[in-house]
């Protein structure tokens, strides 16, 4: 069955970095866009950024742009997000999802949480 | 990159029906039909509900509906039922090929 997980959160210092790893499964990666998504505690969702199924064409929120950078590895099936310069209103939960034939995200990871706090 | 704006809290008694609507500009909602829907329970992954503005996945319960006019996208909630409750977001893409999320709705069943 399809299956994205996230791990590689943490309690980090602001302006320190982080990267990220979600690991796919069960379908075939390469041809698929993947998207990072994040959730403040108590908060809604933000959408983070996409990288299409080349691995080439990458688009970020605007919060994030410069600082974050996404990549993919399809030999071992696995999405990344590199976090540098990371600032208290980065702790968030950040989910990978697929992105759909149908334009949506449809399958979800359980999340991994980051902490910027001194 | 403003957050589609959807009202804070919806709420009804089961078997009633709920619209929660969700309003951009015509450089993401009103400009094409990639709007879906999620629906996230408390300590779990969203769940989409309704893609493609109308379309409905597999599993997902025809009580369940989406629609569109102009710059709002709205989803509508038929025969409310207490597992409906949680929080409910719409996504739209943009104009500058990224996405953006509603402000997200508390639906509760009274």
């Amino acid at each position: 069955q399809v299956q994205v997980v996230e791990s590689g959160g943490g309690v980090v210092q602001p302006g320190t970095s982080l990267r990220l790893s979600c690991a796919a499964s069960g379908f075939s990666f390469s041809t698929y866009g993947m998207h990072w998504v994040r959730q403040a505690p108590g908060k809604g969702l933000e959408w983070v950024a996409v990288i299409w199924s080349d691995g080439n064409n990458k688009y970020y929120a605007d919060s994030v742009k410069g600082r974050f950078t996404m990549s993919r590895d399809s030999s071992k099936n696995t999405l990344y997000l590199q976090m540098n310069s990371l600032r208290a209103e980065d702790t968030a939960i950040y989910y990978c999802a697929r992105h759909s034939t149908g334009w949506s995200l449809d399958y979800w990871g359980q999340g991994t949480l980051v902490t910027v706090s001194s | 990159q403003s957050a589609l704006t959807q009202p804070a809290s919806v709420s009804g008694s089961p078997g009633q029906s709920i619209t929660i609507s969700c309003t951009g500009t015509s450089s993401d909602v009103g400009g094409y039909n990639h709007v879906s829907w999620y629906q996230q329970h408390p300590g779990e992954a969203p769940k989409v509900m309704i893609y493609e503005v109308t379309r409905r996945p597999s599993g997902v319960s025809n009580r369940f509906s989406g629609s569109k006019s102009g710059n709002t996208a709205s989803l509508t909630i038929s025969g409310l039922q207490a597992e409906d409750e949680g929080d409910f977001y719409c996504i739209s893409y943009t104009s500058s090929n990224t996405y953006v999320f509603g402000t997200g709705t508390k639906v509760t069943v009274l």
